[in-house]
C-alpha cells in the first residue's frame, strides 16, 4: 500500500531562514506527487505538484521541490522564509496510471518567528 | 466563487445522532473524494467518485458512513449513530480525474460530537 511519510511534525525557523522539509513515499510504480498548504483557518491549496518531465518543480510564494526518485523523495525548500509562510504543510502522492485516490502525509506545522 | 463548495460548514451534534454533510464540486470535475482530518494529522482517504460510481473505500468507512452521488454532481455523507470519535473536519475534493490533474479541497466541514 502507498505511504507517505513526513518526518519533520515541527519546524521553527526564523524570518529569512532557509527551509527544507522532507517527504518520502513508498511505492515502486509512476507517481504524482503533490505538495499541499494549509494557512490556518483556510482550507488546503495545491503549493506545487510533479507529473513528470524535470525533477526540480517550481510552485507559488516562491517555494520549490525535488523529485529524487532512487531516494523516493520529494523534499519541499524554500531559500527564505517569510513570517505568512506559517502553515501546515502536507506531502500527498497518487499512483500515476490510475489518478486514484491521493495518499496524504501527516502534515509539517511551520512556525516563523518575525 | 467556483471552488468546492462544502455544507454545513460547522456541526454540533449529540452521541446517537445522524448528521449528512454535502458536497458540490467544481462543476466539471468527474472525480469526488472524501477526506476526514483530525487535529496534528493529514486528511485521511474516506471515499471517491468517478462520477455517480463509487470506485472505493476506506476500510475507515464503517458501516455507519454511507457516500453517494446520485447524479455525478454533488455528493452527501451520512454518519449513522454518531459517536464522539467522529469529531473530526470532513473534506471534500474534486478534480477532472485524468492522471495529470490535482485535486482541489474544499472548506470542511467541522464535526463534533457532543
Amino acid at each position: 500500500a502507498q505511504s507517505v511519510s513526513q518526518h519533520n511534525h515541527h519546524v521553527i525557523l526564523s524570518e529569512a531562514a532557509s527551509l527544507e522539509l522532507g517527504c518520502n513515499y513508498s511505492y515502486g510504480g509512476t507517481v504524482n506527487l503533490f505538495w499541499y498548504v494549509q494557512y490556518p483557518g483556510q482550507h488546503l491549496q495545491l503549493l506545487l505538484k510533479y507529473f513528470s518531465g524535470d525533477p526540480l518543480v517550481k510552485g507559488i510564494k516562491g517555494f520549490e521541490a525535488e523529485f529524487i526518485k532512487s531516494k523516493f523523495s520529494f523534499n519541499l525548500r524554500k531559500p527564505s522564509v517569510q513570517w505568512s509562510d506559517t502553515a501546515e504543510y502536507f506531502c500527498a502522492v497518487n499512483v500515476y496510471s490510475s489518478a486514484s485516490k491521493i495518499i496524504f502525509g501527516s502534515g509539517t506545522r511551520l512556525s516563523i518567528r518575525p | 466563487d467556483t471552488g468546492v463548495s462544502q455544507d454545513p460548514r460547522h456541526k454540533i451534534t449529540k452521541r446517537g445522532q445522524n448528521v449528512t454533510f454535502r458536497c458540490d464540486p467544481i462543476s466539471e470535475h468527474n472525480r469526488l473524494y472524501w477526506y476526514r482530518q483530525t487535529l496534528g494529522q493529514g486528511p485521511e482517504f474516506l471515499t471517491y467518485f468517478q462520477n455517480e460510481a463509487q470506485l472505493e473505500k476506506s476500510r475507515l468507512l464503517s458501516d455507519r458512513f454511507s457516500a453517494e452521488r446520485p447524479k455525478g454532481s454533488f455528493s452527501t455523507l451520512e454518519i449513522q449513530r454518531t459517536e464522539q470519535g467522529d469529531s473530526a473536519m470532513y473534506l471534500c475534493a474534486s478534480s477532472l480525474g485524468r492522471s495529470d490533474t490535482e485535486a482541489f479541497f474544499g472548506q470542511g466541514t467541522r464535526l463534533t460530537v457532543v
